[in-house]
């Protein structure tokens, strides 16, 4: 199975930029598309898709997020950070079954 | 607006089996493939199991497979997952989503805490 790997937690001012990075054993692009994906879970919510395929923004996500990287490693970026944005974030691959998850970045406001 | 209502969790004994259901609505279930990925308590995302749109093919990981099996009923707008020997690391919320054809989720259920305990 494909591991991602992301740090436990990161803390951010309000109105800075907050860099997400995850990275993979193994390649996740293939063809010319990555296949990285990246959601936001607040607490006590479901997940929320943010970012498919390495940089695409989900339907009525805001600019603020956005994401890059390719092969091995992926970074999400959130710029500005807003107080709404206190969450956890994960990423996952699908280049390969099963698809993976990382175990979660957790946004703090400095 | 695309709607995932998940019902049927609880609490159940070791080996004992339990079916969890997702109701679907706001789009053309038929079109999709449908997933359920689960999470234990104050931990990260598992995914466990995948549906072709007509239900001829599924996929789980190991840690389910043979235990596990994911169904749907495309005219009422189902995903099912029928849970077998349940183990306590079987403990999770239990989300229903709706899976895009490169295997990320797009719309995820509220979920359905499902406790396996004696």
């Amino acid at each position: 199975d494909i591991v991602l790997t992301q740090s436990p937690a990161l803390a951010v001012s309000l109105e800075q930029r907050a860099t997400i990075s995850c990275k993979t054993s193994q390649n996740v692009d293939n063809y010319g598309i990555s296949y990285m994906h990246w959601y936001q879970q607040k607490p006590g919510q479901q997940p929320k898709l943010l970012i498919y395929e390495g940089s695409n923004l989900a339907s009525g996500i805001p600019a603020r997020f956005s994401g890059s990287g390719s092969g091995t490693d992926f970074t999400l970026t959130i710029d500005p950070v807003e107080a709404d944005d206190i969450a956890t974030y994960y990423c996952q691959q699908s280049k390969d079954y099963p698809p993976t998850f990382g175990s979660g970045t957790k946004l703090e406001i400095k | 607006e695309v709607q995932l209502v998940e019902s049927g969790g609880g609490l159940v004994q070791p080996g004992r089996s339990l079916k969890l259901s997702c109701a679907a609505s706001g789009f053309t279930f038929s079109n999709y493939y449908m997933a359920w990925v689960r999470q234990a308590p104050k931990k990260g995302l598992e995914w466990v199991a995948t549906i072709s749109t007509s239900g001829s093919r599924t996929y789980y990981p190991d840690s389910v497979k043979g235990r596990f099996t994911i169904s749907r009923d495309n005219a009422k707008s189902s995903l099912y997952l029928q849970m077998n020997s349940l183990k306590s690391e079987d403990t999770a919320t239990y989300y229903c989503a709706r899976q895009a054809i490169t295997l990320w989720f797009a719309y995820w259920g509220q979920g359905t805490l499902v406790t396996v305990s004696s």
